[in-house]
């Protein structure tokens, strides 16, 4: 079975630009989360998608958002990159809420 | 608020040599502990569900318990492919589900 994806796995971005990144969860996986990882911050919850419907967001900006089709593949945008953008992204999937979540290899993002 | 902490940081070991780590939280609805292997420029690797206090499980050289407060993970007799950060989360019900990290602990198993 295959596990979660994500594209693209490194990119560099300029102050001020936009970036879009794509996760495919596991095969009947509904639910998609997404999180930043950073050295100074750990792990943070960005938000939760299922069904297509944002469920859950964590604290951080607008310029973070989010969507998930029907297929249950996922993309989470950020708009007007900072450098302090500059992180691992993280995408997990779950089968349903209340269950564990596998993660994919990450996207790191390099804002300059 | 919801709080997960970790320790130590870091731990070194020699291989062979058993420990433990530990993971306490303070959270509101809670519905699940995991803990998750990172390895440097992976996503985390999960290892195990716990549910409810008194709950234990066990893969090869690590055993999870979970008390009402907090849960440990035992790494009995390391090898160096154990070398990793060990990640603790909860999971919570506010509406939708979320995890909540700790910072993780470093751990090092030195042949």
């Amino acid at each position: 079975k295959a596990g979660v994806t994500q594209t693209p796995r490194y990119l560099i971005k300029t102050r001020g630009q936009q970036v879009t990144l794509s996760c495919s969860p596991i095969s009947g996986h509904r639910s998609v989360s997404w999180y930043q990882q950073t050295p100074g911050q750990g792990l943070q919850f960005l938000f939760e998608y299922f069904s297509e419907t944002q469920r859950n967001k964590g604290n951080f900006p607008g310029r973070f958002s989010g969507r998930q089709f029907s297929n249950s593949r996922s993309e989470m945008n950020v708009s007007t990159l900072e450098l302090g953008d500059s992180a691992l992204y993280l995408c997990a999937s779950s089968l349903v809420a209340d269950y564990e979540q596998y993660f994919g290899p990450g996207t790191r993002l390099t804002v300059t | 608020e919801d709080q997960v902490t970790q320790s130590p940081e870091a731990l070194r070991l020699q291989e062979g040599e058993s420990s433990s780590l530990n993971c306490s939280y303070t959270v509101s609805g809670l519905r699940g502990l995991f803990w998750y292997r990172q390895d440097p420029g992976k996503g985390p690797e999960f290892l195990f569900t716990l549910y409810s206090a008194g709950e234990e499980k066990e893969k090869e050289r690590l055993k999870a318990t979970l008390t009402k407060k907090e849960s440990f993970l035992h790494i009995t007799a390391p090898k160096p492919e154990d070398s990793a950060t060990y990640l603790c989360a909860v999971l919570i019900i506010q509406g939708a589900q979320k995890l909540v990290f700790g910072q993780g602990t470093r751990l090092t198993i030195n042949p």
